[in-house]
């Protein structure tokens, strides 16, 4: 199956700071999204972005997906943005309903 | 404007105790989705219905299943929960299938003593 891989696993950050995260993906995707999970377990979704590049406020994300990977940037963090920040993508190929997740990166962020 | 919606938040069951969490939405979508999420660990999908059509994962146990009796709710059942089936289960939409931006409950953490 297709595999995902997230960097940082970790990551530190005072608040104010800018931050980038990557996922890369092993195959073509049909469907990739990032998400964000609140710190009593929660989901939210960030974006929907197979491919091309998407701002929401202090958030944005690019997928290039010729090259399987997508990064998504955090500017002036907050101390609310800490969580678990996830990307998940469906297999084109496999036809599957299945969102692959990535392992996460865990962001703190401190005062 | 809550659109997936799971209950309980918190569920304690005794091992072996059979226990079920149920899941509506609000948004119409014809697919439903459950997903176990063990500590520190990415949510893992069991299986989804598009609309009454039950697809289970391959390494789903069988001591879970699922019931769809309607498009707005959908069940998850634990026969016999063991320590092991300790996690937080997270129940998602999506309209038509697997293109399609996955909206996610706030879960139910399952505790098993």
């Amino acid at each position: 199956g297709i595999q995902v891989e997230q960097s940082p696993p970790d990551l530190i950050l005072q608040e104010g700071a800018n931050s980038t995260l990557r996922c890369n993906f092993s195959d073509s995707v049909n469907n990739l999204q990032w998400f964000h999970q609140n710190p009593w377990g929660q989901l939210i979704n960030l974006f929907y972005i197979p491919s091309g590049t998407k701002q929401n406020g202090r958030l944005s994300a690019t997928t290039v997906a010729t090259e399987r990977y997508s990064l998504l940037y955090i500017s002036s963090s907050q101390t609310t943005d800490s969580g678990v920040y996830f990307c998940a993508v469906g297999d084109s190929g496999a036809g599957s309903y299945q969102l692959t997740f990535g392992k996460g990166t865990k962001l703190s962020v401190i005062p | 404007d809550a659109m997936v919606i799971q209950n309980p938040r918190y569920q304690v069951t005794q091992f072996g105790k059979p226990v079920t969490l149920s899941c509506s939405q609000t948004l119409n979508h014809n697919v439903m989705y459950w997903y176990q999420q063990k500590s520190s660990q990415a949510p893992k999908l069991l299986f989804h219905y598009y609309d009454k059509d039950f697809n289970n994962e391959a390494d789903t146990p069988d001591n879970f299943q699922s019931r769809r009796p309607n498009t707005s709710f959908c069940f998850l059942d634990i026969r016999s929960p063991g320590l092991g089936d300790a996690a937080m289960y997270l129940c998602a939409t999506s309209a038509r299938g697997g293109t399609d931006t996955q909206y996610f409950g706030p879960g139910t953490r399952l505790t098993v003593l």
